[in-house]
């Protein structure tokens, strides 16, 4: 059963750039889509983007100007940039695979926002 | 972006009763709609895609239906463990989009 997990920083500088890396484990990354969702505390979900094992993305068109994903399949890893984020970008973030499907998720790693 | 909106926000039930919550999109998304399951500090677990069609190992007393603009998700005898958060979610649009979950709790 693949297994995902989501890992960087919890505390990140307003302006500044929020890096996650999705580590894949128990499957391969080949052939599928990968996404990255984030949900800020006590609040719903939001699709930020993917990337398919090859290297297309699509990204949320409200973060696409900050948004880069990435993969890297002989890390079995893919990753997600945000520059200049603010408390609004405050949100546990969720890696999956699929798109627009999600059928597993990480665990989730909640990034701050504070100075 | 279409907006899914979910009815009620919060739903009260006895165990063993069924669940009926609803779903409705700003416009058509066909049967491209999914249903997820939150718990507590976990991620939200797939249930159904197309609308109706339960993910691999989700009990059959889950499911789903509806199309174009209007879905519902039945549970049809709420165990203890299916206490949680349901969100919507459709995929006929970019970008995707989630509703903003209903709370099934217990009465």
């Amino acid at each position: 059963q693949v297994q995902l997990q989501a890992s960087g920083p919890g505390l990140v500088k307003p302006s500044e750039t929020l890096s996650l890396t999705c580590t894949i484990s128990g499957g391969s990354i080949t052939g599928y889509y990968w996404s990255w969702i984030r949900q800020p505390p006590g609040k719903g979900l939001e699709s930020i983007g993917y990337i398919y094992y090859s290297g297309s993305t699509g990204y949320n068109p409200s973060l696409q100007s900050r948004v880069t994903i990435s993969v890297d399949t002989s890390k079995s890893q893919f990753s997600l940039r945000l520059n200049s984020v603010s408390a609004a970008d405050t949100a546990v973030y969720y890696c999956a695979r699929g798109s627009p499907v999600f059928d597993s998720w990480g665990q989730g790693t909640l990034v701050t926002v504070s100075s | 972006e279409i907006v899914m909106t979910q009815s009620p926000a919060t739903l009260s039930v006895s165990p063993g009763e069924r669940a009926t919550l609803s779903c409705r999109a700003s416009q058509s998304v066909s049967s491209n709609l999914a249903w997820y399951q939150q718990k507590p500090g976990q991620a939200p677990r797939l249930l159904i895609s197309g609308a109706s069609n339960r993910a691999t190992g989700i009990p059959a007393a889950f499911s789903g239906s509806g199309s174009g603009t209007e879905f519902t998700l039945t549970i049809s005898s709420l165990q203890s463990e299916d206490f949680a958060v349901y969100y919507c979610q459709q995929y006929n649009n970019w970008p995707l989009t989630f509703g903003q979950g209903t709370k099934v709790e217990i009465k």
